[in-house]
């Protein structure tokens, strides 16, 4: 099984709302991601889980919260988003040192 | 800090042969990644360098000079579904374990 699930595929939120998303993998991997993605721009690295402990946050706003409850799942909490935080947000996986990373399809976000 | 460039886009016909070029400065170098996207899908894996030459499999090569901080990805006997976007991506620095990524390069098949 090579697969990196996340849900939901689609998400639309308003400025006060409270969200979460959610991946999952059964590889056995012991680094998982989450990336931003605007359209036509390449995956822009949010934050790292190694070993279900938080190695990289790359400044992201407070905004969003990453979790690691177990080393299957990685959640992203979302709370009181601005319409410039619209993306499609990707969850990975890796467990080769990065050499190879697993993405799942993603969660398209709207803010409105 | 780390840096890669690719051009914007190409543009290829069907059986046609396209190289796709990165370069790229980082402050270490462990290995060079590339990642194919189609419109509304995830990234996937594609292939690896870590060490300097041509990797190949099946129609898609990968090549790296780690001395000249280059690299290519090699599409051969192209067809409608090779169209688009591929990264080139690398992981930079010890401790670091993320992979930073290159804009991406659209490649438009055409018949």
């Amino acid at each position: 099984d090579t697969e990196v699930t996340q849900t939901p595929k689609h998400l639309v939120m308003g400025m006060t709302n409270k969200k979460s998303l959610k991946c999952e993998q059964h590889m056995g991997h012991r680094a998982m991601y989450w990336y931003k993605q605007k359209a036509k721009k390449p995956p822009e690295l949010m934050f790292v889980y190694s070993y279900e402990k938080l190695s990289i946050n790359e400044s992201v706003p407070s905004r969003f919260s990453p979790e690691c409850p177990n080393s299957s799942l990685l959640n992203l909490h979302l709370h009181a988003l601005q319409p410039e935080d619209s993306a499609l947000y990707l969850c990975a996986s890796s467990q080769d040192g990065e050499k190879t990373q697993y993405f799942g399809p993603g969660t398209r976000l709207l803010v409105l | 800090g780390q840096s890669l460039e690719q051009p914007s886009e190409v543009t290829a016909v069907e059986g046609a042969i396209v190289q796709i070029n990165c370069t790229y400065q980082t402050s270490g170098f462990y290995g060079l990644s590339w990642y194919q996207q189609h419109d509304g899908g995830a990234p996937t894996f594609l292939s690896y360098n870590a060490l300097d030459g041509l990797e190949e499999t099946g129609r898609f090569s990968s090549f790296l000079s780690r001395s000249d901080s280059y690299g290519y990805l090699l599409l051969q006997e192209l067809q409608m579904k090779d169209s688009a976007s591929y990264f080139c991506a690398v992981r930079a620095s010890t401790g670091r374990r993320a992979l930073t990524f290159g804009s991406g390069t659209r490649l438009q098949v055409q018949p």
